[in-house]
């Protein structure tokens, strides 16, 4: 079974817009953090925001939110007023802290954010 | 503070032939990743240290895909001999710890394998 799930190849979005991106995990563990991280055509991975499995609140990083369901396994990518420069591949990924696993990032498919003007 | 550092960026072989990377981390940063990224796909771990040591190299193919960091800090990758399935992106990472620190990654080589 896939650990992490992205469901959308392909998004559009209009600039100025809100946009979410979708990402379910699977896990056993208690202690486990989720990430997300935005890939551009250049190729680097550049890390956005971070959840941990123990934290109350969802994290925020400027434009970036992440709604944390933890009882539906659920770590959605919330981008405000997009931007032309936010069109890039969106990983959603999942470290868990024990196990043979451990510290291991296991990445979803990706979704490719277009943001029209 | 200076981020990931990775050479070349692209690099175009025939099969058979060998290649190496090099990966520079972020300095301090104690824990250093290799991925492998094939087009259309997510990274996929190949190899971990925790300083000189391997921590996880089960998906690393041994048979011809070798990594060292001899000293703590820089590593490289070798392949020998490449095979058209190796052509991807490889991609390097850093973190202060394992466990749930974040990784941050280096620009990636491109490989080539015609």
């Amino acid at each position: 079974a896939q650990k992490i799930t992205q469901t959308q190849p392909g998004m559009f979005v209009q600039e100025k817009e809100a946009v979410t991106l979708d990402c379910t995990y699977d896990t056993s563990d208690q202690s486990y953090g989720l990430f997300w991280y935005k890939q551009p055509s250049s190729g680097e991975m550049i890390f956005l925001i971070y959840q941990g499995s123990y934290d109350e609140q969802n994290a925020t990083e400027g434009r970036y939110s992440l709604n944390f369901q933890k009882a539906r396994k659920s770590a959605n990518l919330v981008i405000s007023a997009s931007q032309l420069g936010d069109s890039a591949m969106y990983f959603c990924a999942m470290r868990e802290g024990y196990g043979g696993s451990q510290g291991n990032l296991i990445f979803g498919k990706g979704t490719k954010l277009s943001v029209k003007p | 503070e200076a981020g990931v550092a990775q050479s070349p960026r692209y690099k175009i072989i025939e099969k058979r032939q060998s290649v190496a990377f090099w990966c520079n981390p972020i300095s301090g940063h104690a824990t250093l990743y290799w991925y492998q990224q094939i087009l259309g796909q997510g990274p996929k771990l190949l190899i971990q240290f925790q300083n000189n040591g391997v921590v996880d190299d089960s998906q690393l193919p041994k048979d011809r895909f070798s990594a060292e960091r001899l000293k703590g800090v820089d590593s490289t990758l070798k392949i020998q001999p490449a095979k058209l399935e190796d052509s991807a992106v490889y991609l390097c990472a850093s973190s202060l710890g394992t466990s749930l620190a974040t990784q941050y990654f280096g620009p990636g080589t491109r490989l080539t394998v015609l």
